[in-house]
């Protein structure tokens, strides 16, 4: 059965400082999706990982993918309060049209000026 | 830009009556999935549907049920709530299209927060 597992659940951070979210996952798999969503509010897609080594940027936000250690990651490059957010990740199980995803918890990130 | 509309953000209702939770995508995915999301349980499936009239399970089925009778709507029906349903409820949709993470990304609705008392 696959599982995800992010970590931290809970991070406080300065503004201006760097961090970095974890996930792994227990079994093989070539697609790993991270989410971000905003209190009240529904997810929204950030990146989309396809295949081992892949890196993706957006603004502060870089994710990378290395699917022989089954772990992702997602670096905060000089936080600021904007960012404040839960983000998710989410790796994807079978193939083809039927293809689902399973979810890790979320890390809930606060920046604090 | 993907739009996927759901019919309620809030909704109240009383245990034991028949909750309809509407989804609506407007461009022309194949796929649609509904989930619930619980503080400290993250995101959980409840069902999806991979074309029209076809469903299958997620990993929460139990109470649930949907139709899919048009590609664009999907539907969540709570047939007698209860009180352990009380959640946030997410619709989202996937399709094909390029490039690649377009296809693979699924676009999730607002939400409909619902309260069975």
């Amino acid at each position: 059965e696959l599982k995800v597992e992010q970590n931290p659940l809970f991070l406080s951070m300065q503004e201006g400082k760097n961090y970095t979210i974890y996930c792994n996952y227990s079994t093989t798999s070539d697609r790993l999706y991270w989410y971000r969503q905003d209190p009240g509010k529904s997810l929204e897609s950030l990146f989309v990982l396809l295949s081992n080594g892949a890196v993706k940027q957006e603004g502060r936000l870089m994710a990378s993918l290395d699917t022989k250690a089954r772990l992702s990651t997602l670096h905060i490059t000089a936080a600021v309060h904007d960012l404040s957010a839960t983000y998710f990740c989410a790796v994807g199980t079978n193939a083809g049209n039927n293809r689902k995803l399973i979810w890790g918890l979320g890390t809930s990130l606060a920046v604090n000026p | 830009d993907v739009k996927v509309t759901q019919s309620s953000r809030y909704l109240v209702k009383r245990t034991g009556e028949k909750v309809f939770l509407e989804c609506v995508q407007d461009m022309d995915h194949e796929n649609m999935f509904w989930y619930r999301q619980d503080p400290g349980l993250g995101l959980r499936l409840i069902y999806f549907s991979y074309d029209v009239k076809m469903k299958e399970k997620g990993d929460i089925p139990e109470g649930y049920s949907v139709s899919r009778e048009k590609k664009e709507r999907f539907s969540l029906i709570l047939e007698s709530a209860s009180t352990n349903q009380t959640s946030m409820y997410l619709c989202a949709s996937r399709g094909p299209g390029q490039p690649l993470e377009y296809q693979e990304t699924q676009y999730f609705g607002p939400g409909t927060r619902l309260l069975v008392l």
